[in-house]
């Protein structure tokens, strides 16, 4: 079964300690997303990989680090620097050969740090 | 970046049509996505339009007017699982055609 996972479902973390969260996809896409929802809002984009040992800062890259050495895998990793760092996280993923342009997403991540 | 506007709620009766209104204002519109999302869960593709006119699959339909900066997603025969959120997302150049999402539109369908 093809499609893009995310783990663990719910993370704890206490202020001040970093925390990665996992994201993989067996798609076979070339394009990553890591999106952060909060209560009442959209989706805002927290950085993104088009290919294989690149990606690029989104909107509200600032707290954040991602790396991406294989295509199948984009860790995000939330940082002490992220001030406001509970949230509900998603991953995406994307062919870019595909006309529709559809975006898969993970189940999510909800961080909570107190 | 874009500004893309929804309603914030509404409500429906099982059964009945309802409209999702989403507006926006872009340099280089190059798409505009429809999406469904159920509490605590992933955002799920409903649609894909880049060109004027109404697109329908099933119970679900959506409407692009490019001139106006104008969509709607239509929902008939409406049953209680559509009960969600409806997220608006566009694509255009100055975002580097990657999609940024509107606010959502919490629908909720009631006996």
């Amino acid at each position: 079964d093809g499609g893009i996972t995310q783990s663990p479902k719910y993370l704890f973390r206490k202020e001040g300690q970093n925390v990665t969260l996992s994201c993989e996809q067996n798609l076979n896409h070339d394009a990553m997303y890591w999106y952060r929802q909060d209560p009442g809002q959209g989706l805002r984009l927290i950085y993104y990989s088009q290919i294989v040992n690149d990606f690029q800062k989104g909107d509200i890259a600032e707290g954040y680090s991602v790396s991406r050495e294989k295509k199948e895998s984009f860790p995000l990793t939330v940082t002490s620097a992220q001030k406001n760092p509970t949230a509900f996280y998603l991953c995406a993923s994307q062919s870019t050969s595909s006309s529709s342009y559809e975006q898969y997403f993970g189940p999510g991540t909800r961080l909570t740090v107190t | 970046g874009q500004n893309i506007d929804q309603p914030t709620e509404m409500t429906a009766t099982e059964g009945a049509i309802v409209q999702i209104n989403c507006t926006y204002q872009t340099s280089g519109f190059n798409g505009l996505f429809w999406y469904q999302q159920h509490a605590g869960e992933a955002p799920t593709f409903l649609s894909y339009n880049v060109l004027d006119g109404l697109e329908e699959k099933g119970r679900f339909s959506s409407f692009l007017s490019r001139s106006k900066g104008y969509s709607y997603l239509l929902l008939k025969e409406l049953q209680m699982k559509d009960s969600a959120s409806y997220l608006c997302a566009v694509r255009d150049r100055r975002g580097s055609y990657i999609p940024t999402f509107g606010r959502g539109t919490s629908l909720i369908v009631h006996p």
